[in-house]
């Protein structure tokens, strides 16, 4: 079964701590995405890659890590430098060409901050 | 600033009547246009979309119109169905940019009554 994999669904976390959230694809995808939505707020861009080894911020990057070290895997990193980290996480993932642009999300995780 | 706007936040249709969700975009470099559906705790699933050199693309029951002279677009869904009750974002993108990185309007919620 193709597809992309967050993990986990739910994560609990006290201040202060760093956290790191898992996105696993399958879909042979190039590029990869971390969006965060909130209330209200639509889903906005934390980070994304193009290729295996490199990454850009996206719009609302302040606060957050990523890595790339393998094409299939891109973990996000939450640190304590993120004023409001509660919120749903997306991670995304497409082959960024012109002839097939469309991303694909995972679940999401719903990360809470105590 | 919003390059993408989808200003009604929530929409209420009758069972077998039709759906119209409007999206409007400012960057005129966007020349790919997508349609997600989400619902609550879940990842955006890809429904729909339309390159700038067209103005229709139509799938079953899901069309969408683009305007580009005006920036806008419109998801027309005939007929409506109970289970169409979801999230809509729309979605633009700069082929041209890229990075194929997708930006998202807050979205309209539907509501279809049975």
């Amino acid at each position: 079964d193709g597809g992309i994999t967050q993990s986990p669904k739910y994560l609990f976390r006290k201040e202060g701590q760093n956290v790191t959230l898992s996105c696993e694809q399958n879909l042979n995808h190039d590029a990869m995405y971390w969006y965060r939505q909130d209330p209200g707020q639509g889903l906005r861009l934390i980070y994304y890659s193009q290729i295996v080894n490199d990454f850009q911020k996206g719009d609302i990057a302040e606060g957050y890590s990523v890595s790339r070290e393998k094409k299939e895997s891109f973990p996000l990193t939450v640190t304590s430098a993120q004023k409001n980290p509660t919120a749903f996480y997306l991670c995304a993932s497409s082959f960024g060409t012109l002839a097939f642009p469309e991303a694909f999300f995972g679940q999401g995780t719903r990360l809470t901050v105590v | 600033d919003q390059q993408v706007k989808q200003n009604s936040p929530s929409l209420s249709v009758q069972e077998g009547r039709i759906s119209i969700l409007n999206c409007d975009y400012t960057n005129s470099m966007f020349d790919y246009f997508l349609w997600y559906k989400k619902y609550p705790a879940e990842g955006p699933t890809f429904l729909i979309s339309i390159s700038s050199i067209k103005d229709k693309n139509e799938d079953g029951r899901f069309t969408v119109f683009l305007n580009k002279s005006a920036k806008h677009l419109s998801l027309h869904i005939v007929p409506s169905q109970p289970g169409d009750s979801a999230v809509y974002f729309c979605a633009a993108q700069n082929s041209g940019g890229s990075n194929y990185k997708l930006t998202f309007g807050k979205g309209t919620l539907l509501t279809v009554n049975p």
